[in-house]
């Protein structure tokens, strides 16, 4: 495997389901992401992980519950979800903004997501 | 705070015909920005940035951007489009924290035969 896989592809699952969301990276990064892609919505920047700490939370409800166990593997875990909650699911990773020093550059690389329904 | 606007959802564009994208961002600092490309049921994939130096970039499969600071816009152009094209291109813009990155909601791209 190469780049950034996602597993599942597509999940439906009922309101009272736990789920969970995979991401694995094989680039050598330290930063991953996840984010909520809505119909004709902007993306939405869910969870930074950088250096296996979070770093970001844009204030998420607390039934998506993120895990990074390593700099390889993200994690989210799902929990009486709400039909609203219904989109693709997007990780990416890239080189954590520290790991490059002041002005350095450092692009995100995409998975292909997981399509979530909630029924 | 950063945003970013693509006042187009949609285009529609008959093959070989010219593209143009548009997108305007708002920022307070120093920005950067990007084009993604996603095709149907792939992630998003980088098209070309904008970090310093000209203000012209180019990129893969024959796209360019132009940074207009005045405009505060980078509009995504392609002289002659092809049927595999079709896709949704993001605009994004990225501060001194790389690690956040805020996108527009997109716009579909039509290539039409």
């Amino acid at each position: 495997e190469t780049g950034v896989t996602q597993t599942p592809r597509h999940l439906v699952m009922g309101m009272t389901n736990k789920k969970s969301l995979k991401c694995e990276q094989h680039l050598g990064h330290n930063a991953m992401y996840w984010y909520k892609q809505s119909a004709k919505k902007p993306l939405e920047l869910m969870f930074v992980y950088s250096l296996e700490e979070r770093v970001e939370n844009n204030s998420v409800p607390s039934r998506f519950s993120p895990e990074c166990p390593n700099s390889s593997h993200l994690f989210l875990h799902l929990h009486t979800l709400q039909p609203e909650d219904s989109a693709l699911y997007l990780c990416a990773s890239s080189l954590s903004a520290a790991s490059g020093g002041p002005g350095s550059y450092n692009e995100q690389f995409f998975g292909p997501g997981t399509r979530l329904t909630v029924l | 705070a950063q945003s970013v606007t693509q006042l187009d959802s949609q285009v529609p564009v008959f093959e070989e015909a010219p593209v143009e994208l548009r997108c305007n961002y708002s920022s307070s600092v120093s920005v950067y920005l990007f084009w993604y490309v996603q095709y149907p049921n792939q992630g998003l994939q980088l098209l070309l940035k904008y970090l310093s130096g000209s203000t012209l970039v180019k990129g893969i499969n024959g796209f360019e951007a132009e940074f207009n600071k005045s405009q505060t816009s980078f509009h995504l152009r392609k002289p002659s489009v092809h049927i595999s094209d079709t896709a949704e291109y993001f605009c994004a813009v990225s501060g001194n924290n790389f690690n956040k990155f805020y996108f527009g909601s997109g716009t579909k791209l039509n290539v039409k035969p």
